[in-house]
Formats: structure tokens, sequence, C-alpha cells
């Protein structure tokens, strides 16, 4: 049982570039979430999903796109990156909502992309 | 608006020694807390999870607080081991939220030999 994995680990683009993060888990779980961690921040929700084949945008989609084509599996891309996107990603995903209900969300191991 | 704040920002103990961190909220209504804990380089892993009707939760050597009433929580670490160093984040979210989680900024634990 991985839980939640994320690829690839690091990256480095070019400004214009563009590229997929994937996230896959092996629980089961009906909840999948994109976040992005900066310094001195807190995370951030960049999109969310409730199920396969729905998306949703969270606090900052902006520059963003994903997909659920696959229950165990959400996709998070840049189409031009840009400089401002240079963060961690964290995928994570949970049986429902991690808002308002008890569950919990369980956190892949975060992506590093650095935008140049 | 943030509306999780932590405290300290940071902290140094020496390994055996205890601390506590601060969490207050401004959420409202509030339906849960969680407090995470986040090894350098790796995804948060969750310590405890409290409902508001839940006044304090252990998980081994940490054991978290909430005064509902006053909208604060600690979180407090007993017998530090070195492993112990990590950024510990308070989360809240509110029955309203939906999928949305109010994040802290962590604070970071340094524990020294």
């Amino acid at each position: 049982n991985a839980g939640v994995t994320q690829t690839p680990k690091f990256r480095v683009l070019k400004t214009g570039q563009s590229m997929t993060l994937l996230c896959a888990q092996d629980m089961n779980h009906e909840y999948m979430y994109w976040y992005r961690q900066d310094p001195g921040m807190g995370l951030r929700l960049i999109h969310y999903s409730v199920g396969e084949g729905t998306t949703a945008k969270g606090e900052v989609p902006d520059g963003y796109n994903v997909s659920r084509l696959k229950k165990q599996n959400f996709l998070l891309g840049l189409e031009s990156a840009a400089p401002s996107q240079t963060s961690v990603y964290f995928c994570a995903s949970s049986f429902n909502s991690g808002g308002a209900s008890y569950n919990e969300q369980f956190f892949g191991p975060g992506t590093r992309l650095t935008v140049l | 608006k943030n509306q999780v704040e932590q405290s300290p920002q940071s902290l140094i103990i020496l390994e055996g020694k205890n601390c506590t961190l601060q969490c207050n909220y401004t959420v409202s209504p509030f339906s849960n807390l969680r407090w995470y804990k986040q090894d350098t380089g790796r995804g948060p892993v969750s310590l405890t999870i409290m409902t508001f009707s839940e006044n304090t939760k252990s998980n081994g050597r940490y054991t978290a607080t909430l005064d509902a009433d006053t909208k604060q929580s600690s979180l407090h670490i007993t017998a530090s081991q070195l492993s112990d160093s990590a950024s510990y984040i308070c989360v809240v979210s509110g029955p309203t939220s939906g999928y949305a989680l109010n994040f802290g900024k962590g604070t970071s634990l340094l524990v020294t030999p």
C-alpha cells in the first residue's frame, strides 16, 4: 500500500514551458486535492476533485488545469509556466470532504518545481 | 486574511525537554481542528483531529488541547526526541467551508542533542 505518490519529485522549467504533475493514490479515495506550499505561507488549495471525471477550482487556480480521468489519478497541468509558479506542490486524497467532515487528508511527498 | 495563526514561528529545544505550540483561529463556525507534522522535504502527516466537542486528544507523546470558546489550541510534545524536529501545522475547518481547509503557516521545531 503506497498511499499517495507523486511524480516527478523535482523539476526545473523555463518560463513558457508546460508540464504535468501526476498524483496517484491506492486507497480508493473519492476526493483528491492539489496544494502549493510557498515559504512563509500555509498550504493553498489549487484545484480539487470529488470523484472521477469531476474537478473544481480552489483558492489559487489561475495558471493551472487538472484532470481526473481515473479515480486513482489526479493530474495537475501548467500550460505556460511562470516564475511565480515556483513552489512545492502537494497532492492529497481523502474518503470524502476534508473540510466539514472528520475525515483525514493523506498527503503525497511533494514535487519541487522551479521555473526560471 | 489568514484565519489560523501559529506561535512561535520557530522553536529550538534540547532533546528530552517538553514544549508547547500554540494555534489561534478565527474560523467560525468551527467544525474541526487538526495538527499535522511535516518533516523537511516530506508531505504533512496527521497527528490529531478534534471536533468542537473534544477538549483533548493524544497520540503517543503528542497531546493536543482545544478551547472552542477562546478559539485556541495547543500541541504539547513530551520528552522530545531528535525525530520531532519538523514543522507542525494547525489546520482548521468549518462546517460550511466545504473542501477548503484553513492552514496555519506552521511552527518550525528543532530538537538539539
